[in-house]
């Protein structure tokens, strides 16, 4: 168990509808990323944020925005989707700015038909 | 331009044999090297760290070697277990000093151990 939590496991929608990924970091972490695997693809960073703040943005569509919360908590933000937004969404968290180790929670798999 | 090549994409062997993952990487300026395992589904997991003045490190069965020289990693497996089959990925840290200090992934080599 990485201490990073992300719900739901398990999500399906439709086209053009919005969902929220939520994530809490592990204990004290106060970065937390925000990856995108789709289907026997690599993991795409689409953005950072430490203690709050925007820290870094990545390959991340305009249809989605993602904000961390006071108590660290982040929540992606997924609008107007698409088949191609199909895919596994995971968290990971760590306790500096600067990427050191990363700690990934289990994922969200978004099925969008 | 900042990239990581692993090879190979995927590789198929019998327990309780060795087997080694390559990872090469152009990223500069170099922090430290990471791999992670990850199973199927789930998040991944890391397995070792090197900086730049490390050569080896071990974690059990696991074995990663640095040539900050060449740019070259490599993972090598020892006695594997069906429970190794999983994607590894290997995760380069650009320098602190850099604007962003980003992370650049590999596409990660697919590992499926047969009994």
């Amino acid at each position: 168990d990485s201490g990073v939590t992300q719900t739901p496991k398990h999500l399906i929608t439709a086209t053009g509808q919005r969902v929220t990924l939520r994530c809490s970091p592990r204990s004290g972490d106060l970065s937390v990323y925000w990856y995108q695997q789709s289907l026997d693809q690599g993991l795409q960073f689409l953005i950072q944020y430490y203690n709050g703040e925007e820290r870094a943005k990545g390959n991340i569509l305009e249809r989605f925005s993602a904000q961390q919360f006071p108590d660290l908590h982040s929540e992606l933000n997924l609008s107007s989707l698409e088949l191609g937004d199909s895919a596994l969404y995971f968290c990971a968290s760590s306790l500096e700015s600067e990427p050191g180790e990363l700690f990934f929670g289990e994922g969200s798999r978004l099925t969008v038909l | 331009k900042n990239q990581v090549e692993q090879s190979p994409q995927s590789l198929i062997i019998l327990e309780g044999k060795n087997c080694t993952l390559q990872c090469n990487y152009t990223v500069s300026p170099f922090s430290n090297l990471r791999w992670y395992k990850q199973d199927t589904g789930r998040g991944p997991v890391s397995l070792t760290i090197m900086t730049f003045s490390e050569n080896t490190k071990s974690n059990g069965r696991y074995t990663a070697t640095l040539d900050a020289d060449t740019k070259q990693s490599s993972l090598h497996i020892t006695a594997s277990q069906l429970s190794d089959s999983a994607s590894y990925i290997c995760v380069v840290s650009s320098d602190r000093g850099s604007t962003l200090g980003r992370l650049y992934f590999g596409r990660g080599t697919q590992l499926t151990v047969w009994p």
